[in-house]
């Protein structure tokens, strides 16, 4: 599993209704990611860090804020849930070399109802 | 911007036949590129990597991929499918110098006994 664990792993909310996800790594890598997969959209990137406190906008990024106050943590907040983000979320990690992969948590389902 | 194009949604194979998955990208510097498996309710798992060291790439569980710069391809074989290789499949892309990594929107395997 690379060290990353997501929570929670299942969330079912309301529209309307904030929600943060976690994403917490124990192998002190400095990239840290935020995807979405939806059929037939693949992976797509919402935000992702470089560091604490550094952080970029990926493809997806309306609807969502993220932060990254110590290495281990990466947040996904969700500021007024909608239908549309009802997907699956998955967390990644990658450590600093510039040839390295990324490696995946098990991924959170939320659905907005 | 990078980004890759998977060819075809869905493949269907026999078991024990060919494998071929495509993938082109789209890169304005030299490119990292992935291959990553995904089975059913669980995370990435990468099969594959390309950091410009050799452009036949050997990788997990039998599988391989060559980087065709011309064609800019990075298309994933396996000689000889097994049922266990059911699965969905992405490549991703990531440029020299960016953070962020692309996913395509993914291919699904379906192996015939």
């Amino acid at each position: 599993d690379a060290g990353i664990t997501q929570s929670p792993r299942h969330k079912v909310t309301e529209t309307g209704t904030p929600v943060t996800l976690r994403c917490h790594q124990t192998e002190n890598h400095r990239y840290m990611y935020w995807y979405r997969q939806d059929p037939g959209h693949g992976l797509r990137l919402i935000h992702y860090s470089y560091g604490v406190k550094d952080t970029d906008k990926g493809e997806v990024s309306d609807g969502y804020s993220v932060s990254r106050s110590k290495t281990e943590d990466f947040l996904l907040t969700l500021e007024s849930a909608t239908s549309s983000q009802t997907s699956v979320y998955f967390c990644a990690i990658r450590f600093r070399r510039e040839d390295t992969e990324a490696f995946f948590g098990q991924g959170t389902r939320l659905t907005v109802v | 911007a990078q980004s890759v194009t998977q060819l075809g949604s869905h493949v269907s194979v026999s078991e024990g036949a060919l494998v071929l998955l495509r993938c082109n990208y789209s890169s304005s510097v030299p490119p990292y590129l992935f291959w990553y498996v995904q089975y059913p309710n669980q995370g990435l798992q990468l099969l594959l990597k390309y950091t410009s060291a050799a452009t036949l790439v050997k990788g997990i569980n039998g599988f391989e991929a060559e980087f065709k710069k011309s064609e800019t391809s990075f298309h994933l074989t396996k000689p000889s499918a097994h049922m266990s290789d059911a699965a969905e499949y992405f490549c991703a892309v990531r440029g020299t110098g960016n953070n962020d990594m692309r996913f395509g929107a993914g291919t699904r395997l379906t192996v015939k006994p």
